[in-house]
This record gives structure tokens, C-alpha cells and sequence, in this order.
């Protein structure tokens, strides 16, 4: 699986947007992006995914662009709910054989 | 059932000893998948199973380690002669369509 590089901490305002990059670079054709979370103490949830097409779900937006060689993971209004790590794996098989350090987002008032 | 579920919640083994992690898929889901999360760190692929084959297990990180799921549902996660560096939260994930839904894991202290 490409390797992927994400920054490791951002901040947001609640009831702003988030906007999470990720760098994947070697990404290969068959290569789909996905986009985990964890909230402390629990398993990764799954957000969203996508190849190569901007693909939007009722948690998030997900745009990748037009080269594939990055994507950004969008959270339209941030709650506090949303403070997590948020991962970032690009894969053809649908898992991961690691998933990184993510981006830990920390969600203010 | 609703979710994946692990047991136990929690364990501590002195170190030596052997220990067994369960998992439950959600009913249905034909992959299944093991991964360890060191403390800091996001989680390592450990073993993949369809159904009750496991086709990859290149992410086990010793022979200590096994796992089985024989009737294609509920996982077993062995480790032999824990060492200290076993010490991790070892996380379920099951899958139909290729999103994972994880378990809350089972975290394992070695002393």
C-alpha cells in the first residue's frame, strides 16, 4: 500500500469546518483512499472513501484531486464530538497494514 | 449482533504466560482482521481471515502469535509466553464490502 503523510495535530472551532490533508504521493491506480477516526478508547470508525471521484456522506466530504497524489477529508461543522485522530490509508485491498499516527484534531468551543 | 465485540475488556498476564482474545464479528461479515495499537501509535495489521481461512498473516510480528477462526465467525487471538513488549490494545475488525468496523479492543498489559 502507498504510504501516506498527514499533519500531526490541528485545531478547529466548533461549528467551523475541518479540513484534514493528506499527502499519498505513490498512490497507484487501483488504489482507494480511506479515512478512519478513533475517539480515545474506542476501535477506528469508518468515515468515508473514495478513488478518484469527491465522494460525500452524511459524517463527511472527501475531495481528492484531479492527480490522486493528495486528498482532503472535510467535516462541514465541527462539535466537539469530533475530536478524534483521524487516519488516512490508501489501499486496494481494503485494509491496511498500518494505519499511521493520523492527525490528531482537537475541536475548541 | 450490533457491533464487533472483544473480550476481555481488559488483561493482565505476567509475562509467560499464554492468553487468549476473543473476538465476534458482526453476523454476516465474511473478513475479519486483527490488528495491534501500541500505546501512541495507530493500529498494525496482524492477520486477515474469509471465513474461516486465514489468507494473510504476514503482519503476526513472532511465532507466539496465532489465530484461528474455525467456523467463520468468532476469532481467537493467541499469545504464547507474553513478553512485555506484548503489551498493546489488540483490536477486531469485520468487513463485507471493504469499510472495517472495529471493536473496541481488548487491551493487554504484560508485567
Amino acid at each position: 500500500d502507498a504510504k501516506t503523510t498527514q499533519p500531526p495535530s490541528m485545531d478547529c472551532a466548533e461549528g467551523r469546518a475541518a479540513n484534514l490533508p493528506c499527502n499519498h504521493s505513490t498512490i497507484s491506480g487501483n488504489e482507494y483512499v480511506y479515512w478512519y477516526r478513533q475517539i480515545h478508547s474506542q476501535g477506528p470508525q469508518y468515515i468515508i472513501h473514495g478513488l478518484k471521484n469527491n465522494e460525500t456522506n452524511e459524517m463527511a466530504s472527501l475531495i481528492i484531486t484531479e492527480d490522486r497524489k493528495s486528498s482532503t477529508l472535510i467535516l462541514p461543522h465541527a462539535t466537539l464530538r469530533d475530536t478524534a485522530v483521524y487516519y488516512c490509508i490508501v489501499s486496494n485491498s481494503g485494509y491496511a497494514l498500518n494505519f499511521g499516527k493520523g492527525t490528531s484534531l482537537l475541536v475548541t468551543p | 449482533g450490533a457491533g464487533v465485540s472483544q473480550s476481555p475488556r481488559y488483561k493482565v498476564a505476567k509475562r509467560g504466560q499464554d492468553v487468549a482474545l476473543r473476538c465476534d464479528p458482526i453476523s454476516g461479515h465474511v473478513s475479519l482482521f486483527w490488528y495491534q495499537q501500541a500505546l501512541g501509535q495507530g493500529p498494525e495489521f496482524l492477520t486477515y481471515f474469509q471465513n474461516e481461512a486465514q489468507l494473510d498473516k504476514s503482519g503476526l510480528p513472532s511465532d507466539r502469535f496465532f489465530a484461528e477462526r474455525p467456523e467463520g465467525s468468532v476469532s481467537t487471538l493467541k499469545i504464547q509466553r507474553t513478553q512485555q513488549e506484548d503489551s498493546a490494545v489488540y483490536l477486531c475488525a469485520s468487513s463485507n464490502r471493504g469499510e472495517l468496523f472495529f471493536g473496541s479492543g481488548t487491551q493487554l498489559s504484560v508485567l
